[in-house]
């Protein structure tokens, strides 16, 4: 079956520092790959996505290359801010089924 | 556009007993999906609706059910409420075109005492 490793958190950074999370997958398909976010009492925003191999997904100063070869979907931002402290889930969808599988969520808590 | 509504945002209920949780997917989403999401168990998806039917389902006992209007709304049902079953649920409306993404609404609380 599918499955999605994200790498174990929390992180914890200053503000302007780099950012990796990494992602990596396990699909019997092709599938469709999606890092989403959650703000403390909210449901989850898309963030970004590809949906093919070498695809970059980007959005809000982050990104995400699909990279086939390694079945990794690492997400990274330049320059991180406070406001990006939030809950980071990376996941995957089949080709034709609608269902997400999420990886375990990373907490990022960005320090002034 | 209005987003994916749910309602309420917080229940409260006691064990043994049954709860509806709603969802009303963004205008012309015709797939609607939910989700559980606990501090243990994280994401886990319990079943999508399409067309008024059912098209996956999650591993799940059957006493998580859900339904689909002719207009998409959706609801979900558990029955006979165990303590374990307090949690967070997301509903997640999408086109069902390839290459989309799945919008998601702000969750209901639901805790179990």
């Amino acid at each position: 079956g599918n499955s999605v490793t994200q790498m174990e958190g929390p992180v914890t950074l200053s503000e302007e520092a780099f950012l990796t999370i990494n992602c990596t997958y396990t699909a019997t398909g092709y599938p469709s790959l999606f890092w989403y976010v959650q703000y403390p009492g909210e449901g989850l925003q898309l963030l970004l996505k590809a949906t093919k191999a070498d695809d970059k997904g980007s959005n809000k100063g982050f990104e995400a290359t699909y990279r086939k070869e390694t079945t990794s979907f690492h997400l990274e931002k330049g320059s991180v801010q406070v406001s990006d402290s939030a809950v980071y889930f990376c996941a995957l969808k089949d080709f034709g089924n609608e269902k997400l599988t999420f990886g375990t969520g990373t907490r990022l808590t960005i320090i002034p | 556009k209005a987003g994916v509504t749910q309602t309420p945002r917080y229940l409260i209920k006691t064990r043994g007993q049954q709860v509806t949780l709603s969802c009303s997917p963004i205008s012309g989403h015709r797939s609607v999906s939910w989700y559980q999401q606990t501090p243990g168990q994280g994401l886990q998806f319990l079943f999508e609706y399409f067309s008024e039917t059912q098209r996956n389902k999650g591993n799940f006992p059957g006493r998580f059910s859900g339904r689909q209007f002719s207009n998409s709304r959706s609801e979900m049902n558990v029955s006979t409420l165990e303590l374990g079953d307090s949690a967070l649920y997301l509903c997640a409306s999408s086109f069902q075109a390839e290459n989309t993404e799945a919008f998601f609404g702000q969750g209901t609380r639901l805790t179990v005492v």
